[in-house]
């Protein structure tokens, strides 16, 4: 069963820092790419950041470039985000979400539960 | 970067109705469009890819239809579990991997 568990999250002040983390099981982590999706409270779905298998493409949105950094570990089957510099605007629920077995065209097939970041002196 | 118009962003409907909900894209996606379903407080789940495939395990009451700019997600029944808010998603080209702005279906 493909399971994705994000960790991480917390209260963090303007201006400071965070790293997310995203374990995976179930299935070959280094064969998908993974992606960073967050929902600020009671709005839409907003995309974060992709990674491709290997890292060799890494994509952001233009809201974070600069100051979020995705990568991830295939020897620990694990997606991480690391979030400087955070504004309020970044409150949001954070969930790493797989890209399916045909990449992009597959969409975003398994998501984690999310994990809360809220950003507040 | 591409844009996505959802409409409507909200319906009332009742069991048993047939829904149509529709995802226009401000440039021409082919067929790179995908349909999420979430409930209030859980993950969203994908529903549909390729802009008509059915994903594994979702009932055949949700279809999608469409390729370039428009694009459509019809439940032919709507049965209770299916109250929820749905999300068109385009994966044409990157970055941004666009949502649309949601629509809301409750029960009427």
């Amino acid at each position: 069963e493909v399971q994705l568990v994000e960790s991480g999250g917390g209260l963090v002040k303007p201006g400071g820092s965070l790293r997310l983390s995203c374990a995976a099981s179930g299935f070959t982590f280094s064969s998908y790419s993974m992606n960073w999706v967050r929902q600020a409270p009671g709005k839409g779905l907003e995309w974060v950041s992709s990674i491709s298998s290997s890292s060799s493409y890494i994509y952001y949105a233009d809201s974070v470039k600069g100051r979020f950094t995705i990568s991830r570990d295939n020897a620990k089957n694990s997606l991480y985000l690391q979030m400087n510099s955070l504004r309020a605007e970044d409150t949001a629920v954070y969930y790493c979400a797989r890209e399916g077995r045909l990449g992009t065209l597959h969409g975003l097939d398994y998501w984690g539960q999310g994990t809360l970041v809220t950003v507040s002196s | 970067d591409i844009q996505l118009t959802q409409s409507p962003s909200f319906l009332s409907a009742s069991v048993g109705d047939r829904v149509t909900i529709t995802c226009r894209a401000s440039q021409g996606i082919s067929s790179y469009l995908a349909w999420y379903q979430q409930k209030p407080g859980k993950a969203p789940k994908l529903l549909i890819y390729a802009a008509s495939t059915l994903q594994s395990g979702v009932p055949s009451r949700f279809s999608g239809s469409g390729s370039g700019t428009e694009f459509t997600l019809t439940i032919s029944s709507l049965q209770p579990e299916d109250f929820a808010t749905y999300y068109c998603q385009q994966l044409n080209s990157y970055p941004p991997l666009t949502f649309g702005g949601g629509t809301k279906v409750e029960i009427k």
